[in-house]
């Protein structure tokens, strides 16, 4: 299966810090047809998990544009850019090249 | 608007089996493929199986192919999934979660189970 590893696993930021939460795969997620197909999710404490980015850099409806997304191949980069008290939560990125799709570890993201 | 209202929190035995349930809304039912995925306490997520509505064909995470059932009832819009022979290691929140064109984007509220005798 393909591992995803994401750093840091906790973050500390103050209002309008802007931030990176890292996510690096064990294998390519470009598949034969040109494809990327890396997600990235917010789950608030008590909530449901949320789409935020979907293939590698395009923001989900409604998703404001602070965070964005980026990277490719192994590499991919999930930035905020002036951190808001609405969210804190734990950031996870999902791939759905490989069979069985997986997920990262998750980055939580705390508010000073 | 699109939602997936799932059904309430379980508390069954060891050797036990459970079955929840998925009511879609506000969509075409036939048109999504649904999700489910398993959120152990504290932890991260793991991806069980999908199903698609229209065919009832079904995909399975080897991992849960022996402990997951996973069916749809068209007339009622309604996705389950029965997990058999339960575990503590079972005890968890459960999600569905529609799949579109940019993902799972609409989750259920999830359900959780907990396994005790």
């Amino acid at each position: 299966d393909v591992v995803l590893t994401q750093t840091p696993s906790t973050l500390s930021a103050t209002i309008g810090q802007s931030v990176s939460i890292s996510c690096r795969s064990s294998q390519s997620l470009l598949d034969s047809a040109g494809n990327t197909y890396l997600y990235w999710y917010l789950q608030r404490p008590g909530q449901s998990p949320q789409l935020l980015i979907y293939l590698v850099s395009n923001l989900g409806s409604g998703v404001p544009n602070r965070f964005s997304g980026s990277g490719s191949g192994t590499d991919f980069t999930l930035k905020i850019s002036g951190v808001e008290a609405e969210d804190l939560g734990v950031y996870y990125c999902m791939q759905a090249t490989h069979a069985p799709l997986t997920f990262g570890s998750g980055t939580k993201l705390e508010i000073k | 608007q699109v939602k997936l209202l799932q059904s309430g929190a379980a508390l069954v035995k060891p050797g036990d089996s459970v079955k929840m349930s998925c009511k879609a809304s506000g969509y075409t039912f036939t048109d999504y493929i649904i999700h489910w995925v398993k959120q152990s306490h504290g932890k991260s997520l793991e991806w069980i199986g999908y199903i698609n509505p229209y065919s009832g064909g079904t995909n399975y995470n080897e991992k849960f192919k022996s402990k997951a059932t996973l069916t749809v009832d068209k007339s009622s819009s309604t996705a389950y999934m029965e997990f058999s022979r339960l575990t503590s290691e079972d005890s968890a929140i459960y999600y569905c979660a529609r799949v579109g064109i940019k993902g799972f984007d609409y989750w259920g509220q999830g359900v959780m189970v907990t396994v005790s005798s």
